[in-house]
């Protein structure tokens, strides 16, 4: 089945330094890639999204880029502060291959950042 | 003021009882899900609903059930069949499922065992 694959599982920079967290997935039919940033003890807030159609994003600080022939995705965070310190996700659509669960996201199993000061 | 509910924040059950976590969304959104999160993994999908009356199993549905009487409202019960209950359980809702399914997540639910 569909799975999505994240790296590091932990990453420390300095205050000020970029940061990259790394995705692949399987399934060449899926078609949407949000990125989540979770907090301890708190629910994932939607942080930014790509989708198949586009190459790369941005929102301020943050960037994601899609390269859809090696069936990966990163995140990009410059500039990094403090309060960017929490676990981030990625996650894939299933594409039409799965049926009535088509449009499920799988998740990657997180990358816990630290921002050091 | 829009978002996403669950109550109760904390929940303590004893072995061999069900217990029901409250999901409760004012976005109008069509579909709502049901997430349980271990320490150091992703998110796994236990049931997703589309619309009212109508449900789905996740990937790891067993020993948990749902309804969807309202649009507004997605109760999980986690029953004695499940074998290891404690958990962060997260509830999402969106728009639609189809595409581009931007999901939006409440507060969660830590159920502990005792």
């Amino acid at each position: 089945g569909e799975n999505v694959e994240q790296h590091p599982s932990t990453l420390s920079v300095q205050e000020g330094d970029s940061a990259v967290i790394k995705c692949t997935y399987s399934d060449s039919a899926s078609n949407y890639f949000p990125w989540y940033k979770q907090e301890l003890g708190k629910g994932p807030q939607l942080i930014i999204d790509i989708r198949s159609n586009v190459g790369e994003k941005k929102d301020q600080r943050i960037a994601v880029t899609l390269n859809k022939t090696a069936k990966h995705f990163s995140l990009h965070i410059t500039e990094t502060q403090p309060e960017d310190s929490a676990v981030y996700f990625c996650a894939a659509t299933l594409g039409r291959g799965y049926g009535g669960s088509q449009g499920n996201l799988i998740f990657g199993k997180g990358t816990k950042l630290s921002v050091k000061p | 003021d829009g978002g996403i509910t669950q109550s109760p924040k904390y929940l303590f059950r004893k072995e061999g009882q069900n217990v029901t976590l409250s999901c409760e969304q004012n976005l109008n959104h069509d579909a709502m899900y049901w997430y349980r999160q271990d320490p150091g993994q992703g998110l796994r999908l236990i049931y997703y609903s589309q619309i009212v009356n109508d449900f789905q199993k996740g990937d790891i549905a067993e020993g948990y059930s749902v309804s969807r009487e309202k649009k507004e409202s997605f109760p999980l019960t986690v029953t004695s069949a499940q074998k290891n209950p404690t958990a962060f359980y997260l509830c999402a809702s969106s728009k639609r499922r189809d595409r581009g399914n931007e999901q939006f997540f409440g507060p969660g639910t830590r159920l502990t065992v005792l």
